[in-house]
């Protein structure tokens, strides 16, 4: 399975934007881009996905960068209650079994 | 519409005895999965049916742990016998279809203590 790199932990301040990274540098042109969250006591939550083209939801943005190596999560306005464990995750869409593999994520905390 | 609904919410044991999960995944979803979280790491993934086809139970750990999805709609992951080890959070999701243009929902898992 491609594999994705994550800082640990990001800080940022309330009302400001958020970009998380995340790289990917040996993802397949089947593979999607996802990107859940797991708020403190709480199951993980759907953010957003994508394959190619940068995508917008009521949450987030994603950003995917040209040659697919990378992308970023992008809160355009964080409250304290996007803080946070971010998980960025790649899905083949080839894979009859494809299964949604969890890392460690990104850590992020909002400062008031 | 509710989501993903899990029971019970904390269950304490003991060491040796057994212990059961429930999972009512939203309305309509064929495809369910059981995770299993440890204090500061990711979920993994223990098993995904697949309507009431078990499709991928390659990392139950399958001498104690057992799950069954009778007529593709509820869940039930069973401990026996249950080890100090086990002491997790347990993650039932649930999504419309397999294939990974698709998103999976969560509900809000049982913390299980064993002691």
């Amino acid at each position: 399975d491609a594999k994705t790199t994550q800082p640990n932990s990001m800080e940022s301040n309330e009302e400001e934007p958020v970009h998380l990274p995340c790289n990917h540098s040996t993802i397949s042109g089947t593979d999607y881009i996802h990107w859940y969250r797991q708020l403190p006591s709480q199951g993980p939550e759907y953010v957003i996905h994508g394959l190619t083209s940068n995508v917008n939801n009521r949450m987030a943005s994603l950003a995917i960068a040209e040659d697919r190596k990378s992308s970023t999560l992008i809160l355009h306005r964080a409250t304290l209650r996007d803080a946070a464990v971010y998980y960025c995750i790649l899905r083949d869409q080839r894979n009859r079994d494809d299964k949604i593999i969890f890392g460690k994520g990104t850590r992020l905390h909002i400062l008031p | 519409e509710a989501g993903v609904v899990q029971s019970p919410r904390y269950k304490i044991i003991e060491k040796k005895q057994p212990v059961a999960f429930w999972c009512n995944p939203i309305s309509g979803h064929n495809t369910l999965y059981w995770y299993l979280q440890n204090l500061g790491q990711g979920p993994e993934l223990l098993i995904r049916y697949e309507n009431e086809e078990a499709v991928d139970d390659s990392q139950l750990p399958k001498d104690r742990f057992s799950a069954e999805r009778l007529k593709g709609v509820d869940s039930t992951l069973k401990i026996q016998p249950a080890e100090l080890g086990d002491s997790a959070v347990y993650l039932c999701a649930s999504s419309l279809r397999a294939g990974a243009n698709t998103e999976a929902f969560f509900g809000q898992g049982t913390r299980l203590t064993v002691v």
